[in-house]
């Protein structure tokens, strides 16, 4: 089975400064991978996803999302944090490409942005 | 609406009450979906409908839990005796369905908590 870990629970960075999530996926086919954000709220808004093609993949907000099969990771970046990107970020896996929207989801990291 | 609606945003129930638990997804989208968000964890899949029927049901944590969608707009998710640990937020999604759409988006949620 699918799974999905993001080892970060809680992280702090300044405003402006450069923000990396990590996520690590296990699945045994080529994965569907997402990052979705939750603020206080509000509902899971989708940021990017990763079907096929070029690995660097480019989102809303200015985030973009590396895929990394060597190291079945697929980080989600930032060059210079915004106060209002403090949210929780979530990293999931589609389950079987016919049905890429069933997800599996990481446990989240909550990021906090110090001004 | 424009989004996916989900009520009550809150419920307060009893151990062994049964409640109900509304969707209604974004207009033209053919796939439903329940997720189950329970505090500190992303969340967890349910239920997947395209169209009326109920496509995988394999989340489904056991028979107390049924959900429906009879005219393949508007969902209901069925508890029946609930216990304490049914506390969490339900989740509602919707996407336009078919294979590899991966974009679901989210309702905000209906907050259950069991007494």
């Amino acid at each position: 089975a699918q799974s999905v870990t993001q080892p970060d629970i809680h992280i702090t960075v300044s405003e402006g400064a450069s923000l990396e999530l990590r996520c690590n996926y296990s699945y045994g086919a080529t994965p569907y991978l997402f990052w979705y954000v939750q603020s206080p709220g509000q509902g899971l808004q989708l940021l990017l996803k990763y079907f096929s093609g070029d690995t660097l993949v480019q989102g809303i907000k200015g985030f973009e999302a590396e895929f990394k099969r060597s190291q079945s990771s697929f980080n989600l970046r930032k060059p210079s944090v915004h106060w209002s990107d403090a949210a929780e970020y979530f990293c999931a896996v589609g389950e079987i490409p016919g049905t890429a929207s069933k997800l599996t989801f990481g446990t989240g990291t909550r990021l906090q942005v110090t001004l | 609406g424009a989004g996916v609606s989900q009520t009550p945003s809150n419920k307060v129930t009893e151990k062994g009450k049964y409640v109900e638990l509304r969707c209604d997804p974004i207009s033209g989208h053919t796939a439903l979906y329940w997720y189950r968000q329970s505090l500190g964890q992303g969340p967890e899949f349910l239920i997947y409908f395209q169209g009326t029927g109920a496509a995988d049901d394999s989340g489904l944590p056991n028979d107390r839990f049924f959900a429906v969608r009879p005219e393949g707009s508007v969902s209901t998710l069925k508890i029946q005796r609930t216990e304490r640990g049914d506390s969490a937020v339900y989740l509602c999604a919707s996407s336009l369905g078919g294979t590899q759409s991966g974009e679901l988006f989210f309702g905000e949620g209906s907050r259950l908590t069991v007494l």
